[in-house]
């Protein structure tokens, strides 16, 4: 089964500094990749997904961007960070996408912009 | 995508079974109903999903009414363990399985 690795944990930045996420995934090839954004309180906001190397589908256009280096390596970067951007944010990997393909989560980043 | 509809909230026994219901009436034929819960700063944890029969693991059942258009998750025996936010969603399609993620049910066992 699938392990997906995350980090920072948790980190604190100032606003308009920018912003690295990164997610790697063990035991699994060519999977959807996935992040997410929780703010407090809420449910979770998909930000942007991808079915592959190089390719990135955006859901919700704002200051983030994504890519995909590597088939299991997703990483999440912004230039200028906004207050708005704070919350949690979590990866998830998915094995085909049909829609019996079950999404598992990464332990998540806690983004705190001061 | 379907829509989906949850309680804001729910109490359960501890050692009671917790019946969380969900309503997805703009469901789609081939769309799956999935359940995920979330504990406190973690990442959602899977817990199980359905077509169109009722299904079972060690975790839960899932019950899916004929029509498709709700389901109720199935926790037999609650524990304290089990207090979380739970969330029902139904997946969608395109070239990856989007998942739409409301604000769920928080369940509290209480002892």
């Amino acid at each position: 089964s699938q392990t997906i690795h995350q980090w920072p944990a948790t980190l604190v930045q100032p606003v308009g500094s920018p912003l690295s996420l990164e997610c790697t995934v063990e035991g699994t090839s060519n999977p959807n990749l996935y992040w997410y954004r929780q703010a407090a309180g809420r449910g979770l906001q998909l930000l942007f997904y991808s079915v592959g190397i190089g390719q990135i589908s955006s859901e919700v256009p704002q200051n983030l961007s994504a890519s995909r280096p590597q088939d299991r390596q997703f990483i999440l970067s912004s230039k200028k960070l906004l207050l708005s951007d704070s919350g949690f944010y979590l990866c998830a990997c998915q094995q085909g996408a049909s829609h019996s393909d079950t999404q598992y989560f990464g332990p998540g980043t806690r983004l705190t912009v001061l | 995508d379907a829509k989906t509809t949850q309680p804001t909230s729910m109490d359960c026994a501890e050692g009671r079974a917790a019946n969380l219901p969900c309503n997805h009436s703009t469901i789609s034929g081939n769309e799956y109903v999935y359940w995920y819960r979330q504990i406190h700063s973690q990442g959602p944890q899977y817990i199980i999903h359905g077509l169109k029969n009722n299904e079972t693991n060690e975790m839960a059942s899932l019950i899916i009414t004929e029509d498709r258009k709700s389901s109720t998750l199935i926790l037999p025996h609650a524990t304290l363990r089990d207090t979380a936010v739970y969330y029902c969603i139904g997946s969608r399609t395109n070239t990856g399985n989007q998942f739409y993620f409301g604000t769920g049910t928080s369940l509290t066992v209480i002892p």
